[in-house]
């Protein structure tokens, strides 16, 4: 089964709109962590934005903001006011404890969402 | 402070060939990774070392070998290349700050680009 799933291979934008990228996972550790990477076409991986199992309030980060429904077990990427340089390859990963209750910071990645921003 | 670092960026091998990927780390972080990105899919974790002198496997381990060499370094080795294991390898390493309650942001490399002829 899938630990994590994107079902937006593409999504589209316009300039200056804000746009949701959606992620469920699935697990019964009640104790993990959610991450959304950005990869823009160079190739690089690069962080935005964590979600703790335990946290109260939704991450945010500038213009990123996770829109966490832990009883729905989604994690949505919320980007406002999209600017061209946020095309690029999204991706939602999530790290779960091994047994002996450690998870030695190994992720599981989503298939990803490519973004296009239109001008 | 160069981050995560690899060498090479680019790699074309015939079947049957073996090579090393390397992959440094700074940061004095103590748990390293091994990932692969196959086109259309997310990273896939071949092995990890979770502190220095020891390693695991990950999702997809079969076909590979590791080292962690020291803290800084762990290669990733393919001992008789297969065309399946054309790919881009990332190496990542974890900063676990405890501060912020258990947020491990991993740092990734630039990634090298393996292709299997």
């Amino acid at each position: 089964a899938q630990k994590i799933t994107q079902t937006q291979p593409g999504m589209f934008v316009q300039e200056k709109e804000a746009v949701t990228l959606d992620c469920t996972y699935d697990t019964s550790d009640p104790s993990y962590g959610l991450f959304w990477y950005k990869q823009p076409s160079s190739g690089e991986m690069i962080f935005l934005i964590y979600q703790g199992s335990y946290d109260q309030q939704n991450a945010t980060e500038g213009r990123y903001s996770l829109n966490f429904q832990k009883a729905r077990k989604s994690a949505n990427l919320v980007i406002s006011a999209s600017q061209l340089g946020d095309s690029a390859m999204y991706f939602c990963a999530m790290r779960e404890r091994v047994a002996g209750g450690t998870s030695y910071g190994k992720l599981t990645f989503g298939q990803g969402t490519i973004l296009t921003v239109h001008p | 402070n160069a981050g995560v670092t690899q060498t090479p960026k680019f790699q074309v091998l015939k079947t049957g060939q073996s090579m090393t990927l390397q992959c440094a780390q700074d940061m004095n972080h103590n748990s390293m990774y091994w990932y692969r990105q196959d086109p259309g899919m997310g990273l896939r974790l071949i092995y990890y070392s979770a502190s220095e002198g020891t390693t695991d496997k990950g999702e997809v381990p079969n076909g590979y070998n590791v080292s962690r060499l020291n803290k800084r370094e762990f290669s990733l080795r393919l001992e008789s290349a297969a065309p399946s294991q054309t790919s881009v390898y990332f190496c990542a390493s974890v900063d676990r700050r405890p501060s912020s309650g258990g947020m491990d942001e991993q740092y990734f490399g630039p990634g090298t680009r393996l292709t299997v002829t």
